[in-house]
Order: structure tokens, then C-alpha cells, then sequence
């Protein structure tokens, strides 16, 4: 497996437009989980996925932002609109769950969104 | 609702000497996984080790070792002969197993570390 693929990898984008971020999980895996990174915050959860229901949103800073996963191989994270203060990396993970006897999350190699 | 404290913004050490990290979390749950994570200057987040909450003896993973106490809720990691190539912003991280959310995989803010030659 290529392992989770996000994409994409660069995104600069002006105030007010929506942004899409995508993310492949690895297959097999039952749970995804969308993360925020900044240097104030450290690593933020925003929302997570389990068999592609969502589990828990309540880490999603804002209406502005959503988060769907029409099936297992693929997930969105979409901001509209877009504010500087978005400006972030924005990391997907994926794990194949406790109930499959593997707690280790494989993460993509984020998407730097900047918001000019 | 369980957190993820991380103290230590930024520790520096010498190659070949030994670093601790510190962590502490807060949870009502019993039963939980806690793991250091290691992210490089690529951005890779890269798993470094892990622990089961209900095991005693602290896990080890060649250079690296945590030294687990549960009534503390105290969760830190030792690296050992460090290296340049440890170099890296290390993330503790809890997940809630069989509980409401579980699977829940939770953060600290990091800890930079930086090893000199």
C-alpha cells in the first residue's frame, strides 16, 4: 500500500475562496482522523471518522469547516470560506482500530494551506 | 475529556547523551494507549513507541523507552546515545479505546528537540 495519500501537498489560496483538502486512507483501515497543525496549538484533532461515519466533531473550529467520507477510500475536508487565521497544515491519518488489534495511526504527508 | 500536557517546548542535547521528555495526561478511563510520535524537518509523523496502559513494565524500542506511571498519569520518553538524525518535534498522543469515542487519538502541542554535535 503507497500508505494515506493527501492532496494536496501546497495550497495558497486568497480570503473569502473555498479550499477542498483530500485524503486517501491506506485500505483496510476503519478509522480517519483530520488534524490541524499550527506552531501556537501543536496538533489539533478536528474530526474523526469510523467506517466512514463521523465519530466526533466536536474539535471542527468553525461552520466554515466540514468534513465528509462518501466511502472508505476516500475523504474531504472543506473550508468555505476561507480566513487567513486557516492558514495551517492540515494532516489526514488513518488506523486500522482497536478491533482489528492495531492502535498505530499512519498519517499523510499534510497539506500546508496558506490564506492570503 | 481526556489532555494531553506537554511541558517541555523545546529541549536541546548533546549526540551521545541521554534526553527525557515529559508528558502528563488526564483521563477517567481505565483502560487507554499512550505513544510518542516523532515528526522530522519532512513532516512525517513517524510512530516511535507505544504503550498499553494496562501493561506494567514500560515499553522499549531500541534507544527508546518510556517510563510509565499510571497513578501519575506520567508518560515520558527517554532516548538514549542520542543521534543528529533524532532531531525532530516529538508529539505524546492518547487514544480511548472501547469507550463513547473510542479510537479517539488525542495530542499534545510537542516538545522540539534538537541534538548538537
Amino acid at each position: 500500500d503507497a500508505g494515506v495519500i493527501q492532496s494536496p501537498r501546497h495550497e495558497v489560496t486568497e480570503m473569502g475562496q473555498e479550499v477542498t483538502l483530500r485524503c486517501k486512507p491506506i485500505s483496510g483501515h476503519d478509522y480517519l482522523f483530520w488534524y490541524r497543525q499550527t506552531m501556537m496549538r501543536g496538533l489539533e484533532l478536528l474530526i474523526y471518522f469510523n467506517n466512514n461515519v463521523p465519530i466526533d466533531d466536536s474539535g471542527m473550529p468553525e461552520d466554515r469547516f466540514s468534513a465528509k467520507m462518501p466511502n472508505a477510500s476516500f475523504s474531504t475536508l472543506k473550508i468555505q470560506p476561507s480566513e487567513p487565521r486557516d492558514s495551517a497544515v492540515y494532516f489526514c491519518a488513518s488506523s486500522p482500530g482497536t478491533d482489528r488489534g492495531d492502535t498505530e495511526a499512519f498519517f499523510g504527508q499534510g497539506t500546508r494551506l496558506t490564506v492570503v | 475529556a481526556q489532555t494531553v500536557t506537554q511541558s517541555q517546548p523545546e529541549m536541546s542535547v548533546q549526540e551521545a547523551e541521554t534526553v527525557t521528555l515529559s508528558c502528563t495526561y488526564d483521563t477517567s478511563e481505565s483502560n487507554y494507549y499512550l505513544f510518542w510520535y516523532k515528526q522530522p524537518p519532512s513532516r512525517q509523523m513517524i510512530l516511535v513507541i507505544r504503550q498499553e496502559a494496562y501493561k506494567q513494565q514500560n515499553a522499549t524500542e531500541n534507544r527508546f523507552s518510556v517510563n510509565f506511571q499510571k497513578a501519575a498519569k506520567s508518560f515520558s520518553l527517554k532516548i538514549s546515545d542520542s543521534q543528529l538524525g533524532d532531531t525532530a518535534m516529538y508529539f505524546c498522543a492518547f487514544m480511548t479505546p472501547r469507550s463513547y469515542n473510542t479510537d479517539k487519538l488525542i495530542f499534545g502541542t510537542g516538545t522540539r528537540l534538537q541534538v548538537f554535535p
